[in-house]
Formats: structure tokens, sequence, C-alpha cells
């Protein structure tokens, strides 16, 4: 099945804790993105790669990292987290092309105390 | 810069009655348009796109979806909504001439509007 994987579903952890959140894809995407939802807000984008060792920074980028060592994989790390970090956290994956569709993971919620 | 307004934040229907959902959108080029839907607890799923052609676009379970170009629209509609069609409802945009100078496959999404459905 094709599938977006997030891990892990739920987190809690305090200020200033390094976390990251793994995200895997079975599709073969190119590109990949992370993006975080909160009320009111919609999704907005914090990082993107459109391919194994190309990310670039989305509209919040501040207080994240990510890497794409691999095709399939895109972990996002928040190397101090803030309790401004505290949201849903999704990762998408689309194929290469200016009219493709996301598919997207089932979500992070991430509480940081 | 591209832009996305859901000016509603929730809409309320009765079952069986039609429905809309509003969306507009802002970018310098042509615009890629999508409407996505997120159901309790799940990722957000894609119900229908606007690429190029007709206006009128036809997606899953039944939405549809009408580009206006004047009006720069994309309103979702259903002909006769379901209870189970409540769930929190996202426009998107992607601008092609922003693609084009390589801002990769980025989408600007609205701030979603909360469909409610009563039997």
């Amino acid at each position: 099945e094709a599938q977006v994987t997030q891990n892990p579903r739920y987190l809690i952890t305090v200020t200033g804790k390094k976390l990251t959140v793994t995200c895997s894809q079975n599709m073969n995407h190119e590109y990949m993105s992370w993006y975080r939802q909160d009320p009111g807000l919609g999704l907005r984008q914090i990082y993107y790669s459109m391919n194994v060792e190309v990310t670039d920074k989305g509209d919040v980028p501040e207080g994240y990292k990510v890497s794409r060592k691999e095709k399939r994989n895109f972990p996002l790390i928040l190397e101090s987290p803030s309790p401004n970090q505290t949201s849903l956290y999704f990762c998408a994956s689309s194929s290469a092309g200016q009219n493709t569709e996301a598919f997207f993971g089932q979500g992070t919620r991430l509480t940081v105390v | 810069a591209q832009s996305v307004a859901q000016p509603e934040d929730q809409v309320n229907v009765a079952e069986g009655n039609p429905l809309t959902v509003k969306c507009t959108y802002s970018v310098s080029g042509n615009p890629y348009l999508f409407w996505y839907v997120q159901y309790p607890n799940r990722g957000l799923q894609f119900l229908l796109k606007y690429i190029t052609g007709d206006n009128l676009v036809k997606g899953s379970y039944g939405f549809e979806a009408e580009f206006n170009k004047s009006q720069t629209s994309f309103h979702l509609k259903k002909p006769s909504a379901l209870v189970s069609d409540s769930a929190l409802y996202f426009c998107a945009v992607r601008d092609k001439a922003r693609y084009r100078i390589g801002a990769g496959n980025m989408l600007t999404f609205g701030g979603g509007t909360r469909l409610m459905v009563k039997p």
C-alpha cells in the first residue's frame, strides 16, 4: 500500500531536549515536505526537499532541521524544542511535476512543556 | 507571493442539502489548485485538483470544484451533503511561475473550513 509513515504519532517532551520525528514514503517520490498545522493558520511549510541531499527552507523554518540522505526518508529534527513548537506536524511527499498532488502522513502531535 | 483564503471557519449544512466551501487565491502566475479533507486524527486526503482546461473539476466522494479565474476562486461543492462529509477542508495553491524558478513543489494552504453536516 502506498503510504507516508510518520513516527511517533504522539510525543510529549521538555524544553531543550532534542527530538527527531521520522518520515518515510514507499512511493519513490522525489519531493518531500514538512508542515505544521495550527488552529486558524492552516498548514505552513517548514522545510522541503526536491531530492536526495537537496533541501530548502519553507515559510517557518526557524528552530527546525531536516536531512535527506535517502530518497524514502525525511526526518524532522528539533535541536532544542520550545513550547511554541507545540503543534501538529505532517510529512508529505509527491512525485516530480507541477501538477502532482501531495500524499500526507497521519501526523505527529508534539507537545513541548 | 502566493496565498489562499478560506473566509469561513465553519459551514453548517443539513444532510441532503447542497454544500459550498469557499476558497480564493492569489498568485503571481497561473495556479494549480487543490482541495484536501482531514478527518479527525487523520492526515490530509486529496480530493481534487485544477490544472488546466475545464473549469469544473470532479473529485472523490461526489465533490466538485469550480475554478473562476476572474474571481480568483476555487469553491468546493457537493449537490447533496452526507453526515459523513463532516470534516476539516483545506484549499491549497501552487504557483506555476514559482515552480519554474526552483521553489520546488511548495503548496500554500488556506486556514481550513470545518464542515458540519447535521442529520
